[in-house]
């Protein structure tokens, strides 16, 4: 299983942009990275997925080094509700299997006016 | 489009009564679906996931099981609940077995034992 690794908290404010780095130093070859967002009392939503290089939607971009072993996720001008806890996942499926799903205490992302 | 939904959204149970949770799936076919629990302070954990109908893999030992009666359709079930079951029970789905589907959450059941 890739372990992933990330802050557990950080602070920022309004307007500014935000990058959340998330460890994963046994990433395998057929794993992916996903990053989710979830609010208090509310599941988890898909935000990005990566397998490698940057990937940009209109929520957030991805950075994803040569090496895999760390992904970025960034936040372009956040607002107060972008207030929420990321998570990073590493997920790769082999035969039927669901490694990497457990989601981790995520980073708790605080934003401030 | 796709919806998940789950119910009930609150529950207040006893300790040592039986417990059903639900979850259901509609606009697709033949998705991996997944429940996690998620206690206070604590990031999510796999209970079960399931491949297809009958198909269920359980990923920790538990007072819990789960079922999938039909394609859609996902069941958490316990005969005798204990307090360590409180927290907050997530339903997922996603396309497709693959790494690069992502999973797409139902609102959640709180639970409480008392």
């Amino acid at each position: 299983l890739a372990k992933t690794t990330q802050p557990i908290s950080m602070d920022s404010y309004e307007g500014q942009e935000v990058n959340i780095t998330c460890s994963h130093n046994n990433i395998a070859t057929n794993d992916y990275i996903t990053w989710y967002q979830q609010f208090p009392s509310q599941g988890p939503r898909f935000i990005i997925q990566g397998y490698k290089t940057k990937v940009t939607n209109e929520v957030a971009s991805l950075f994803i080094p040569a090496d895999r072993k760390s992904s970025t996720l960034s936040l372009p001008r956040v607002s107060l509700s972008d207030t929420a806890v990321y998570y990073c996942l590493v997920v790769g499926f082999s035969g039927g299997g669901a490694d990497g799903l457990t989601f981790g205490k995520g980073t708790h992302l605080i934003i401030q006016p | 489009s796709q919806t998940i939904h789950q119910w009930p959204a609150t529950l207040v149970q006893p300790v040592g009564s039986p417990l059903s949770l639900e979850c259901t799936v509609e606009g697709t076919s033949n998705p991996n679906l997944y429940w996690y629990r998620q206690a206070a302070g604590r990031g999510l954990q796999l209970l079960f996931y399931s491949v297809g109908i009958g198909q269920i893999s359980s990923e920790v030992p538990q007072n819990l099981s789960a079922s999938r009666p039909q394609d859609r359709q996902f069941i958490l079930s316990s005969k005798k609940l204990l307090l360590s079951d409180s927290g907050f029970y997530l339903c997922a789905w996603s396309a497709s077995p693959s790494a690069n589907q992502p999973q797409h959450f139902g609102d959640g059941t709180r639970l409480s034992i008392l």
